[in-house]
């Protein structure tokens, strides 16, 4: 079955636009889960969803939101782009979250802010 | 608190074994996982163990959990040129919601012919 699918890939914006993530979980999947991976942090929590709801954030500013519609598929948002948004952004499904699920992750969305 | 440790780099013959290792600091039950992250790309799953158990094989995969030393190997035996990556570790706590992940920072394998 389909993994984990991101998109887009790639892109490049500039500093103070806003950016779009979209992610796809593995069917079945409800729980959706997203990273921010750089050089200098390593790989952070973002923030997860289920059922559409919002359960566990990490510690990133308000500029970093998310959603997830009702058949699952999520996306995150980044407002007022910086040069330090400039990262990997990565997303995990798991069936329903619970710790012990096995977690797969996407191929990411290479994110470069100019 | 959470917070997981892993060495930076790993140079290895191909053929040989290789052993990749992981200290992890909460004292809560967890779960713990092992990835791979190749160049440009996302993060493989490899394997995860429950932090009662003491050692999980999975072909040339051997995981083994210290749970007094709070310390997790990897160990891939015959070690191929494929294996070449960046290997994490990471630790999520049962019973929290949201099945956050805590990495490391990630091993850089690099396996010489």
């Amino acid at each position: 079955k389909a993994g984990v699918t991101q998109t887009p890939r790639y892109l490049i914006k500039t500093r103070g636009q806003q950016v779009t993530l979209s992610c796809s979980p593995i069917s079945g999947h409800r729980s959706v889960s997203w990273y921010q991976q750089t050089p200098g942090q390593g790989l952070q929590f973002l923030f997860e969803y289920f059922s559409e709801t919002q359960r566990n954030k990490g510690n990133f500013p308000g500029r970093f939101s998310g959603r997830q519609f009702s058949n699952s598929r999520s996306e995150m948002n980044v407002s007022t782009l910086e040069l330090g948004d400039s990262a990997l952004y990565l997303c995990a499904s798991s069936l329903d979250g619970a710790s012990g699920n096995t977690i797969y992750f996407g191929e990411g969305s290479w994110l470069t802010v100019v | 608190g959470e917070d997981v440790e892993q060495s930076l780099f790993l140079s290895v013959r191909e053929g040989d074994s290789s052993v990749i290792n992981c200290t992890y600091t909460d004292s809560s039950s967890t779960y713990l996982y092992w990835y791979k992250q190749e160049p440009g790309a996302g993060l493989q799953l490899l394997t995860y163990i429950f932090s009662n158990m003491d050692m999980k094989q999975d072909q040339r995969l051997t995981v083994l959990l210290n749970k007094k030393d709070k310390h997790l190997s990897l160990r891939i035996a015959d070690t191929q040129t494929g294996d070449s990556a960046i290997y994490f570790c990471a630790e999520s706590i049962k019973g929290a919601a949201g099945n956050k992940l805590t990495f490391g920072g990630g091993t850089r394998v690099l396996v010489k012919p």
